[in-house]
Formats: structure tokens, sequence, C-alpha cells
């Protein structure tokens, strides 16, 4: 079965300092991979996906970016990190099943508190 | 514009009662999907269920269903016999794109569901 991991669960950062946030996936190969992130009590706001090693599309122009070295595995990152980027992300992945339905399916998320 | 519209932000149910959430959506696209997911205060997103734009039949999960009503572009989940557990952040979410790999889906904004003992 598959299976998305997050890391770290929970983050707290100062403002300015960089971040790298990582999801991985287990049992599947070449995934839609996604970046979401959710303000407090709040709705889920698209980040990045990605469809392939390399290729990142960009859906919010902001100071974070994201990068994808291997197939089941979506990095998030920032040089800087400002209040603003403080929420919960949520990385998720998502195929087409047999009868050409799609899917997606979301890890446990990061919270992230920047302070 | 907002493609995804949830135009209950809060709803009070009592239990055993069943529960309809609404959600209307916006695409020009002729092939998509849409989807709800339950968020419980752990902050995890559960996938509850699927429709696709060419099914004929509502989708159903259990006590999960989707009355999907193509040519008003809406897709309301509606939960039987409302339980304790029920109670969380309900998104409904709308997959589009072509039939190729670039798919991606879009949320609404949520109903937070109360089920009241």
């Amino acid at each position: 079965s598959q299976t998305i991991h997050q890391w770290p669960a929970t983050l707290v950062q100062p403002v300015g300092s960089p971040l790298s946030l990582e999801c991985t996936v287990e049992g599947t190969s070449n995934p839609n991979l996604y970046w979401y992130r959710q303000a407090a009590g709040r709705g889920l706001q698209l980040l990045f996906y990605s469809v392939g090693i390399g290729q990142i599309s960009s859906e919010v122009p902001q100071n974070l970016s994201a990068s994808r070295p291997q197939d089941r595995q979506f990095i998030l990152s920032s040089k800087k990190l400002l209040l603003s980027d403080s929420g919960f992300y949520l990385c998720a992945w998502g195929f087409r099943d047999r009868r050409n339905q799609y899917e997606q399916y979301f890890g446990p998320g990061t919270r992230l508190t920047v302070t | 514009a907002q493609k995804i519209t949830q135009t209950q932000p809060g709803m009070f149910v009592q239990e055993k009662e069943a529960v309809t959430l609404d959600c209307t959506y916006d695409t020009s696209d002729q092939s998509y999907g849409l989807f709800w997911y339950k968020q419980p205060s752990s902050g995890e997103m559960i996938f509850l269920i699927y429709q696709g734009s060419y099914d004929e039949q509502n989708a159903t999960e259990g006590r999960y269903s989707l009355n999907f009503q193509k040519a008003r572009k809406s897709a309301n989940l509606v939960i039987s016999a409302s339980q304790l557990g029920d109670s969380a952040m309900y998104f409904c979410a709308m997959r589009e794109g072509n039939m190729n790999r670039d798919d991606k889906i879009i949320f609404g904004k949520g109903t937070r569901l109360h089920i009241l003992p």
C-alpha cells in the first residue's frame, strides 16, 4: 500500500531563518506531488505541484520554492521565512486509478510557526 | 473568480440526523472531478468521496453520498445518521486538468460541522 511521510511534524522558526520541509511517498512510482498551505482556520492553498523529477509548477509567487530531486521526494524550502509563512503545510500525492479516476491523498502535515 | 464555493462556514446538527453540506463549483472543463475531504482537529486530511464529471450515478461511500447536479454545478455531501465523530471541517475540492498528468486540485474554504449530542 502507499504511504506518504512528512517531517518534521512541528517546527518553530524565527523570522529570516531558512526552511526545509520534506515529503516522501512509498509504494508508488512517478506520482503527482503537491504542497498545500493551510492558514489557521482557513482552507487549503495550493503552493506547488510536480508531475515528475525536476518539474515544478508554482501556483502562488512568494518566498517559497519547491524541488523534486527524486521521484518520490518533494521538498519545500525558503531562504528567509516571513511571519506570514506560518501555517499547516500538507504534502499530497495523486494518481489515476484503474478506472482513470483521479485520487489524491495527504500526508500528516507539518505545523510551522514563525516567530 | 472562486472556483469552489462552500456557503456554510459552520453548521450545528443533532446527532443521528442527516446532514447536507453545500458545494458549488465553476469550471469550463468537460472532464473534471469533485472530492470531499474531512479534516478533524488533528489536522489530517481524510479523503471521503469522489465524483467524476462523467459518472452518471451519484457516488456513495458508506454513510457518505455525493448529490451531483451537473447542470447546477453543485456537488453537495450528504452524511446520513450523523455521529459525534463526524464533527470536523469538511472541504469540497475540484480536480481540473486534462486526461494527461496536469492534474491539480483546488479546495473550497470549508464548512465546520458540529454534531450535538
